[in-house]
């Protein structure tokens, strides 16, 4: 069982939007920030959102994040199927000293 | 362009031992805190340890703690974990990633593509 909780899926059309939920607690998101992370299938994880809602250099502005005390999202808009993905949230953790990771939310473009 | 290497994963019995490295190319490693993170077959990602820049900071989940050890060489841009007294339950692709920020609260920025440990009889 993760230490942080998102939904084992969601699915959208194309070219709509989707939100992928993070929930923690005070110890994980609500002290410190969260990182989302793609992986394609058969890949190594990549980072897509950093310190709760900045893009690193690369990532398109479809994606975005918000944090709002224990709980944080991943918005995807305009949904292409090179999107089908597994979904990642993290957060370093104070009480476990160490980061965390949700289970990972399986997005399937329809 | 910033690239992460790992290598020395393979097949190993329960109880003995593997050291895994990650060599790093296109920016210096001493400006980064390092991190392992690995992911068994059909399963999610676990974080495993962390470094800071100069090792002075060190940190290792529960389920690792006293059996595996990183490390790292700036001189030579790898870093590396020592995995002893290896279980099954260590099979897994291990990831070696470069952080931004702090250790303990930043980011893992950038990722390897990892490498697979084998851990059975």
């Amino acid at each position: 069982q993760s230490v942080l909780t998102q939904p084992p899926s969601v699915s959208e059309a194309p070219r709509q939007r989707v939100t992928i939920s993070c929930s923690g607690s005070s110890s994980n998101l609500g002290n410190n920030a969260v990182n989302w992370y793609q992986q394609l299938p058969g890949k190594a994880p990549k980072l897509l959102i950093y310190y709760n809602n900045l893009l690193p250099s690369g990532v398109s502005d479809r994606f975005s994040g918000s944090k709002s005390g224990t709980s944080a999202s991943l918005a995807i808009s305009g949904l292409q199927s090179e999107d089908e993905a597994d979904y990642y949230c993290a957060a370093w953790d104070d009480s476990l000293n160490g980061w965390v990771f949700g289970g990972g939310t399986k997005l399937t473009v329809l | 362009e910033a690239q992460l290497v790992e290598s020395g994963g393979g097949l190993v019995q329960p109880g003995r031992s593997l050291r895994v490295s990650c060599a790093a190319s296109g920016f210096t490693l001493d400006d980064y805190a390092m991190h392992w993170v690995r992911q068994a077959p059909g399963k999610g990602l676990e974080w495993v340890s962390s470094i800071s820049w100069n090792s002075g900071d060190i940190a290792y989940a529960d389920s690792v703690k006293g059996r595996f050890t990183i490390s790292r060489d700036n001189a030579n841009n790898s870093l590396y974990l020592q995995m002893d007294s290896l279980r099954v339950e260590d099979t897994a692709v291990y990831y070696c990633v470069r952080g931004v920020g702090d250790l303990r609260g930043g980011a893992l920025y950038s990722w390897g593509q990892g490498t697979l440990v084998t851990v059975s009889s």
